[in-house]
């Protein structure tokens, strides 16, 4: 069965401060997605990184990279130089392929909160 | 290109009512998906259009909910006899399909309801 861990529940940094979100994620499928999803204090769910299985290579975005790693399981995410609107509760996502699925499997969401 | 929309953003409602929420995805997204999130937890999926045809659904949709979308545009979502368990908020996302479809979900801002 498909699932998504994020064991992080909060954390609270000062600006400036860089930052990692943890993922760690199971499933059987050999071709799958890995995604990671912000949702700020309005609530609206924003896309940041969709990642497939066979891509193992990092991606760097401004302030925001991701390390993904087929070995452990894991798909983590960082931001550096946090800032105050990076405030938001960060999700990471798993999408399965078998059987023509096209549901996300969420984490449980990390709320992340910069201080000034 | 305006993004998802949802109406409407609250809904309070006593225990016993029926109640009906819309979505209406990015133009042209073929792929349109309905999700619920409690407080302190990640999105769940409930159920899933490939234009008007209702392609999956997830155990957490009982008989008290429905879904819709009649036209291929707009959905709609319906919860007969609301419970207060029903209180949460509804996302819808929508998706883009075709030979170049991508598997990001653009989510709307939500539906908050409570049942009372």
């Amino acid at each position: 069965a498909q699932k998504v861990t994020q064991a992080q529940t909060e954390i609270s940094v000062v600006e400036k401060e860089d930052v990692t979100l943890d993922c760690v994620y199971e499933t059987r499928d050999t071709t799958y997605y890995l995604f990671w999803y912000k949702q700020p204090p309005s609530g609206e769910l924003v896309f940041l990184i969709r990642r497939n299985s066979f891509d193992e290579q990092n991606e760097i975005s401004g302030r925001y990279s991701w390390n993904f790693q087929k070995s452990t399981s894991s798909f983590n995410f960082t931001i550096t130089a946090s800032q105050v609107v990076d405030s938001a509760v960060y999700f990471c996502a798993l999408r399965e392929t078998q059987g023509g699925s096209e549901k996300l499997v969420f984490g449980k969401g990390m709320k992340l909160t910069v201080n000034p | 290109d305006t993004g998802v929309s949802q109406d409407p953003r609250h809904k309070i409602t006593k225990r016993g009512q029926n109640v009906t929420f819309r979505c209406d995805p990015i133009s042209e997204h073929n792929r349109l998906y309905w999700y619920r999130q409690t407080l302190g937890q990640g999105p769940e999926f409930l159920t899933y259009f490939q234009n008007e045809a209702q392609l999956e659904k997830s155990r957490l949709l009982s008989d008290r909910f429905s879904a819709e979308r009649p036209k291929g545009s707009f959905s709609t979502l319906e919860i007969q006899r609301t419970e207060q368990g029903d209180s949460a908020m509804y996302l819808c996302a929508s998706s883009p399909g075709g030979q170049l479809s991508s598997y990001e979900q653009y989510f709307g801002p939500g539906t908050r309801l409570t049942v009372t």
